[in-house]
C-alpha cells in the first residue's frame, strides 16, 4: 500500500527567504515521487519527479527535492521565494508506471512581500 | 496540440440528475485518469484506464462510471448525482516515456 503525508497544511515565508515543503511517503516498493503546483483556479503543473535515478532532483522555477529512502521523505526546497511561488503544492507517490497515484493533502504556500 | 481538454468548465446539477463529464487528449497516451479535488484532501483517483477497452477503479469509484472506447476520449458518468459529488474534477493522461501526467483544466461541479 502507498500513502503520502504532507506535514504542513500552510507555510508562510517572506520573499527572498528559503522555502521548505515537507513530504513523507510510504510504499511497499520503490516508488515514483512527484511534486505538482496548482495556482489559484488553475490546473496542475509538474514541478519535478523522482524515478530512481539521482536522489537530488531539480525542477522548474528553481525548485528541487531530495529523495531520502532512510527517512522516507521527499521534501521540496527553493533557495529564495518569489511572490509568484504562492500556490498550493502537492506531493504525489505513484506505482511503477506512474498511473495509480496517491496525492498528499497539499501545502498552501504564502509569500509575504 | 491541445493537450488534455475537459468540458464543461462549470456545471450545476440537481440531486438525482445524470451527466457526463468529457475528457479528451491528443497526445496518443494510453493511460488516462479521473480525479476529484476537495478542500484539504488533495486529489483522489476515481477511475483510470490503461488503454482502450480497459478501465479500473481508483480510490473513490462509487457513484461514477467510465468507459474507454477510443484512445483519445475518457468520459466520466454520474448516473444519479448526489451533493457529496460536489467537487472539482480533473482528467489526466500519462506520458509513460517520462512518467509525467498532464492535467486538464478541470470541471467545477455543484450538486444541489
Amino acid at each position: 500500500a502507498q500513502s503520502v503525508t504532507q506535514l504542513d497544511s500552510h507555510v508562510s515565508v517572506s520573499e527572498g527567504t528559503p522555502v521548505l515543503l515537507r513530504c513523507n511517503y510510504s510504499s511497499s516498493y520503490s516508488p515514483s515521487l512527484f511534486w505538482y503546483v496548482q495556482h489559484p483556479n488553475k490546473g496542475l503543473q509538474l514541478l519535478l519527479k523522482y524515478t530512481s535515478a539521482a536522489t537530488l532532483v531539480k525542477g522548474i522555477n528553481g525548485f528541487e527535492a531530495e529523495f531520502k529512502k532512510s527517512e522516507t521523505s521527499f521534501h521540496l526546497t527553493k533557495p529564495s521565494a518569489h511572490m509568484s511561488d504562492a500556490a498550493e503544492y502537492f506531493c504525489v507517490v505513484a506505482n511503477t508506471g506512474g498511473f495509480k497515484t496517491i496525492f498528499g493533502a497539499g501545502t498552501r504556500l504564502f509569500v509575504k512581500a | 496540440n491541445a493537450g488534455v481538454t475537459q468540458t464543461p468548465k462549470f456545471q450545476v446539477l440537481k440531486t438525482g440528475q445524470s451527466m457526463t463529464l468529457q475528457c479528451a487528449q491528443d497526445m496518443n497516451h494510453e493511460y488516462m485518469s479521473w480525479y476529484r479535488q476537495d478542500p484539504g484532501m488533495g486529489l483522489r483517483l476515481i477511475h483510470y484506464s490503461v488503454g482502450a477497452g480497459i478501465t479500473d477503479q481508483g480510490e473513490v469509484p462509487n457513484g461514477y462510471n467510465v468507459s474507454r472506447s477510443t484512445t483519445e476520449d475518457f468520459p466520466l458518468r454520474l448516473l444519479s448525482a448526489a451533493p457529496s459529488q460536489t467537487s472539482v474534477y480533473f482528467c489526466a493522461s500519462l506520458d509513460r516515456g517520462s512518467d509525467t501526467q498532464y492535467f486538464g483544466p478541470g470541471t467545477r461541479l455543484t450538486v444541489l
